[in-house]
């Protein structure tokens, strides 16, 4: 079956700090990777997502994920965070065959202003 | 389009009631999900439809809790008889096949039972 795991449960930055997330995902076949964002108390909303092509992808607000194969994963970055991305960040996978999404357990990502 | 739509938006009710939560996916998505999310347990998977019909309904909890889709624009999930522990955020999203499984969440409706 599979799996999404995401390193961190917590992450605390300062602002202008750089941010990455860790996202590793068990599945051996091709898949479309995504990462969510949830802003306290709101809906899930896409960040960014990855289908094909160059395994460097950017999103809206500044992030930015890369994918490596080989490593199963897809990492997702900001070279420097604001207090408005206060918010839960979770990656997801979704094999080509089906249409359901695997989530992460999510990360919650303060930032101290 | 308006997205996904999620009503109530809020609903508080005793414990022993039936609770009905109803979702309006965006015109034209063909999958629908219902998701819970509590602090506890995270963002689980209930249940989720395609073209109307259940394909895979193995993380609804029990038999107190049940979903139809009754067609292509309205789905609704119902918990009877409702206890404290079913308190939650519930989502609904919605998703069509060649968007390469990206989903698009609805607002969610935060259910309370005392």
């Amino acid at each position: 079956a599979q799996s999404v795991s995401q390193h961190n449960h917590h992450v605390i930055l300062s602002e202008a700090a750089s941010l990455e997330l860790g996202c590793n995902y068990s599945y051996g076949g091709t898949v479309n990777l995504f990462w969510y964002v949830q802003y306290p108390g709101q809906h899930l909303q896409l960040l960014l997502k990855y289908f094909s092509g160059d395994p460097l992808v950017k999103g809206i607000k500044g992030f930015e994920a890369e994918f490596i194969k080989s490593k199963f994963s897809f990492n997702l970055r900001k070279p420097s965070v604001q207090w408005s991305d206060t918010a839960e960040y979770f990656c997801a996978v979704n094999a080509i065959s089906g249409n359901k999404l695997v989530f992460g357990a999510g990360t919650i990502l303060r930032v101290k202003s | 389009d308006a997205g996904v739509i999620q009503s109530p938006r809020h609903e508080v009710t005793e414990m022993g009631q039936e609770v009905t939560l109803r979702c309006k996916p965006i015109s034209g998505h063909d999958y629908l999900f219902w998701y819970r999310q509590t602090m506890m347990r995270g963002l689980e998977l209930l249940i989720y439809f395609n073209n109307n019909v259940p394909i895979d309904d193995s993380g609804m909890p029990e038999d107190r809790f049940s979903a139809k889709m009754p067609n292509a624009s309205f789905s609704t999930l119902k918990i009877q008889p409702s206890e404290p522990r079913d308190s939650a955020v519930y989502f609904c999203a919605s998703s069509s096949p060649d968007r390469g499984g990206e989903q698009y969440f609805g607002p969610g409706t935060r259910l309370t039972v005392t």
